[in-house]
């Protein structure tokens, strides 16, 4: 069975830092799509970064970078010089292979704080 | 298009009364996803559709619920007989066939009192 992991419900982080947030995932497909998702309080799932199984580099977006090492399963998020904007719930979730739907499977989540 | 609506925003309702939430996906995405969220957890998978059919549908939709996407345009999902443990985010997404970005719509919340 497909499954999201993450192991941190809570991190803190100093404004302007770096942090990284963990995950991992299971799967047995070859063709699946890994996704980081922050969700503020208001609920909203703003999406941040995409990682394909078959790309080769690591995706980066702004501040986001997704640390994709495929033979240990982990989707690490990391985010650059925190921002107070930043706080909020960040998920990361598995595509399954577009052909057979493509829908999301989510981890637990983990809340981010930035400290002033 | 300003991306995925979702109506109503909030929704409180009392036990056993009937629900129906709607979704308006991205003018001319084939897929929409509905999703739930529980207070602390990640969202789970629901249904999807491709175009108008219903393709896949998980054990978590019992069959109190029912979902339809009419001409492939909008969707509804119904919840019949509402309890207190339906209470959660409901969460729509929709995306375009080959493209693998889902956009979210902001949800409903519905608090079954």
């Amino acid at each position: 069975a497909q499954k999201i992991t993450q192991t941190q419900p809570g991190m803190f982080v100093q404004e302007k830092e770096a942090v990284t947030l963990d995950c991992t995932y299971d799967t047995s497909d070859p063709s699946y799509g890994l996704f980081w998702y922050k969700q503020p309080s208001s609920g909203e799932m703003i999406f941040l970064i995409y990682q394909g199984s078959y790309d080769q580099q690591n995706a980066t977006e702004g501040r986001y970078s997704l640390n994709f090492q495929k033979a240990r399963k982990s989707a690490n998020l990391v985010i650059s010089a925190s921002q107070l904007g930043d706080s909020a719930m960040y998920f990361c979730a598995m595509r399954e292979a577009l052909d057979r739907g493509g829908k999301l499977i989510f981890g637990q989540g983990t809340e981010l704080s930035v400290k002033p | 298009d300003t991306g995925v609506s979702q109506d109503p925003r909030h929704k409180i309702t009392k036990r056993g009364q009937n629900v129906t939430f709607r979704c308006d996906p991205i003018s001319e995405h084939n897929r929409l996803y509905w999703y739930r969220q529980t207070l602390g957890q990640g969202p789970e998978f629901l249904t999807y559709f491709q175009n108008e059919a219903q393709l896949e549908k998980s054990r978590l939709l019992s069959d109190r619920f029912s979902a339809e996407r009419p001409k492939g345009s909008f969707s509804t999902l119904e919840i019949q007989r509402t309890e207190q443990g339906d209470s959660a985010m409901y969460l729509c997404a929709s995306s375009a066939l080959r493209t693998y970005e889902q956009y979210f719509g902001p949800g409903t919340r519905l608090t079954v009192t």
